[in-house]
């Protein structure tokens, strides 16, 4: 079983919209959870950590379900400039990354 | 804001040549990393570093790559001989503790072997 899987998408979205990502980690024991942000051609940026059930950002919400072992963002209101891949990661010895999951906001 | 910085941002090289892709890590950072991502494909981990010595690899890190951190600031990938499969975005990052730690990346050195 991968450590982590997303939904590859992509999310097609109209501006103003509410979209949920959902992402499954096969590691019972990762203690932090990260959502990274990565435009193409770009490094990932880190866009919200996630320690225990949930974090807030404005906009962003990640909420972390350890009993079903899986890990959500929502964002709120998309702009235009949400347009990227997320990436759930759940490390272990390292970061280890999905494919992630393509947004990509319309206006 | 203290933020990851790499050198050069673009390399290209003939196949069998060496190469040092270099970093500077966030200063209060402990532990550094690389990643690299070939085109259209995942963010894949190499090495981890911490205290002078490499604390995690990859199978991907075989002989033909090292790390070392020269000095006090940087930090720095070296590929022996190059092959045409080594070209990819390398990322270097960095994280005040371990890998369970928020990691930030810099921008990347894209490499081109020909």
């Amino acid at each position: 079983r991968k450590e982590v899987e997303q939904d590859p998408g992509p999310f097609n979205v109209p501006e103003g919209a509410t979209v949920a990502f959902n992402c499954t980690y096969s590691n019972s024991a990762s203690q932090s959870f990260f959502w990274y942000r990565q435009d193409c051609r770009k490094e990932p940026k880190l866009l919200m950590s996630v320690y225990s059930s949930g974090n807030e950002d404005g906009r962003f919400t990640a909420q972390l379900n350890r009993a079903s072992q899986y890990i959500s963002l929502l964002i709120r209101d998309s702009k235009l400039s949400d347009s990227a891949t997320y990436l759930c990661v759940a490390p272990r010895r390292a970061l280890t990354f999905g494919s992630g999951t393509r947004l990509q906001v319309q206006p | 804001e203290p933020e990851v910085t790499q050198t050069p941002s673009h390399q290209v090289t003939q196949m069998g040549q060496e190469v040092i892709l270099r970093c500077v890590p966030i200063s209060n950072h402990l532990y550094f990393y690389w990643y690299r991502q070939i085109l259209g494909q995942k963010v894949e981990f190499l090495v981890s570093f911490y205290n002078n010595e490499i604390s995690e690899k990859s199978e991907i890190f075989d002989d033909q790559f090292s790390v070392e951190r020269p000095d006090g600031s940087n930090f720095t990938l070296k590929i022996r001989s190059t092959k045409l499969e080594d070209s990819a975005m390398y990322f270097c990052a960095s994280s005040e503790q371990g890998p369970g730690d928020e990691q930030y990346f810099g921008p990347g050195t894209r490499l081109t072997v020909t």
